[in-house]
């Protein structure tokens, strides 16, 4: 079955340090979405792509904060530096997007996520 | 402000028992989505409704959009322990179906 690759799965890393997650969407999916969940908390929108372009970035800190989706498909999302405040789950989903303009085509599928410990 | 009020926040009950959460709004989307979440884990997709008074069964699990589309219910028949979870609402509304997220509900089913 077809799945949301992200890596890597737990991530430690110290304060003022530059980290990277991986994700790879499902084969097909137009749209890819990061968030980012607080523990106990909902997932927050943190950047939304079409292919490889950025088509909702409001709720991205982009002065530590980037993300990029060269080729349309996997895509990195950067943190430099990381602050403590930072330390969070990190999820990727990716959905068919507006290919095909029915809202079923809008169903997020997930990653299973970073977990991300700033210290 | 918050996009998406789900309530109760937290809810613990025992195995069989019935419960039901809400998920509100004062905008309407195109679509309304339900997730299970497990520790650690992703959420995971249980359901998408489009319609205004749409309800759908997934098995013990009936979901209900509201009318007017700002608002949806998801009730739990017979809880069992396997249900405890983060139940989160998502809605998609504009141009970008934008996926917006409530901060779920987190449920306990006691044994």
């Amino acid at each position: 079955e077809a799945e949301v690759a992200q890596s890597p799965r737990y991530k430690i890393t110290e304060k003022s340090q530059a980290v990277a997650f991986w994700c790879d969407p499902i084969s097909g999916h137009a749209t890819l979405y990061w968030y980012r969940q607080i523990l106990g908390q909902g997932p927050e929108l943190l950047v939304q792509f079409q292919d490889e372009s950025v088509v909702d970035d409001s709720q991205l800190p982009k002065d530590r904060f980037s993300a990029e989706r060269l080729k349309g498909v996997d895509s990195t999302l950067k943190i430099q530096p990381a602050e403590l405040g930072d330390s969070a789950m990190y999820l990727c989903a990716s959905s068919l997007g507006q290919v095909f303009l029915t809202d079923p085509d809008t169903e997020a599928f997930f990653g299973q996520g970073t977990r991300l410990t700033v210290v | 402000t918050q996009l998406l009020e789900q309530s109760p926040q937290f809810l613990s009950i025992q195995e069989g028992e019935n419960l039901t959460v809400y998920c509100n709004s004062s905008s309407v989307f195109s679509s309304l989505q339900w997730y299970r979440q497990e520790p650690g884990e992703g959420p995971v997709l249980l359901v998408t409704v489009v319609t205004g008074g749409e309800v759908k069964k997934l098995k013990r699990l009936t979901f209900q959009f509201g009318d007017a589309r700002k608002d949806s219910s998801l009730h739990i028949t017979a809880a069992q322990p396997g249900d405890t979870g983060l139940y989160l609402c998502a809605g998609a509304r504009g141009s970008n179906y934008k996926l917006t997220f409530g901060k779920g509900t987190l449920l306990t089913v006691n044994p």
